[in-house]
This record gives C-alpha cells, structure tokens and sequence, in this order.
C-alpha cells in the first residue's frame, strides 16, 4: 500500500481559512470512511482532530472540519490562528493495513 | 484523564530486539471497548502503523512488519508491549503507543498517544 499523497507546505494568514488534501485511491479513502487527521506540534505527539472523515474528538475547535470527495479527503482551518502552525497528517483505513500520508507543515504567516 | 507513557532502552544493537512497554493510566486495559496499539515515526519523517492488540490477547499487525512485531498485555499491570526482532539502523524512530479502534482487522484512529520514546540503532 502506497502513502496518501498531501501537499508538503501550505501556509496562511491568521483569520483565514486554509485546507489541506489528502490523496488516495479506490481502494482505501475512496472505498471507506475511515480517514483521521492528526495535528503534529515539533517534538510532540500527534493530536486526532477529525475521525471518520467528519467528526471532531470532543475539545477539538469546530475551526477544524473534514470532508471527502472521491479518493480525496481535506481538512479545512477556518480562522486561523498562530497555535494551529504545525504539521498535519492523515490516514486511511484498508482493509490489510492503515496507511499515513507524508504529512503537511501548515505555515501561520 | 487517561494518559499512556512509553519506556524501555533508547538504544539498541542491530540484529538485536527492541522492547517496549506501554503503561496505562486513567482507564483499565481490561475494561474493553478500545484497543491498545504501537506507532512509529522515524526522525523528521511520517508515521507507521506496527500494530494493535485487545485485552483479550488478539492482535493485529502491519503485514510489513509482521514476521518481526510482537504484542502481547498484561492486564495486571495494566500495560501492552512491544518487540521488535532483527532490527536495523532503518528502525530508528520515535515509538508512540496510543488507544486506538479497530476495524476488521485494521487500526483506525488514535486517542490518546503517549509522549513517545526515541529509540536508535546503533551499535
């Protein structure tokens, strides 16, 4: 199984919204539900912020929302803030493995 | 509020076997619902699922990796671990535990995770 494909860097100014995508392939973010994004501050653990492709783990900010479309999936930050400068990553369920993509430096300018 | 911590030796031989322990607190192992599972990710780069184990002993791993991972939990220590055989320098990472829900066969999300612990290959 092949990595999910994300951009390497997107970058934002505070109070504006920025999305995020997240490429696979019919055989896993277009065949299930199951897409997670993790929010990675530098020499910390990765955070969930969106599971199941929609649902947000409660305390996480309703600025940060999922959505999917085909073999795409995106997370979306509205109103950005200067905390939310980190690295983003999101996975797929399939059904002999999960699988990660390379991850995102989102950048608060 | 449930919080999972990994220890074990930060440094570790090639052809040697890595091990791990993942301790759980704020919640029992044996209390069901949520599985227990181990990632890594290697210095500056993404994230690996090695696999993920119940209380009940089943497990359920990455299949490349499969023939080196070893789980197993100890639910009177309310505690999962991990080994890792043969490994080399490619096997230098960080190793997070974290709870995780379980698929068919197959990990979906993780929440929480532990701080992580940094483990080299070295000899």
């Amino acid at each position: 199984q092949s990595a999910l494909t994300q951009p390497a860097s997107v970058s934002g100014s505070p109070g504006q919204s920025i999305t995020i995508s997240c490429t696979g392939t019919s055989s896993d973010v277009g065949a299930y539900n199951y897409v997670s994004w993790y929010q990675q501050h530098p020499g910390k653990a990765p955070k969930l912020m969106i599971y199941d492709v929609i649902n947000r783990p409660s305390g996480v900010p309703d600025r940060f929302s999922g959505s999917k479309s085909g073999s795409a999936a995106s997370l979306t930050i509205s109103g950005l803030q200067a905390e939310d400068e980190a690295n983003y990553y999101c996975s797929s369920y399939t059904t002999t493995t999960l699988i990660f993509g390379g991850g995102t430096k989102l950048t608060v300018l | 509020q449930l919080q999972l911590q990994e220890s074990g030796p930060g440094l570790v031989k090639p052809s040697e076997t890595l091990s791990l322990t993942c301790t759980v607190s704020g919640a029992s192992i044996s209390s069901g619902g949520f599985h227990w599972g181990w990632i890594r990710q290697p210095p500056g780069k993404g994230l690996e699922w090695l696999g993920t184990i119940y209380y009940s002993g089943s497990t359920y791993h990455n299949p490349t990796l499969k023939s080196r991972v070893t789980i197993s939990v100890d639910t009177s220590k309310n505690q999962f671990s991990l080994k890792l055989s043969s490994v080399t320098a490619a096997d230098t990472a960080v190793y997070y535990c974290a709870r995780t829900t379980v698929v068919g066969t197959t990990s979906n999300w993780f929440d929480p995770w532990g701080q992580g612990t940094l483990v080299t290959v070295s000899s």
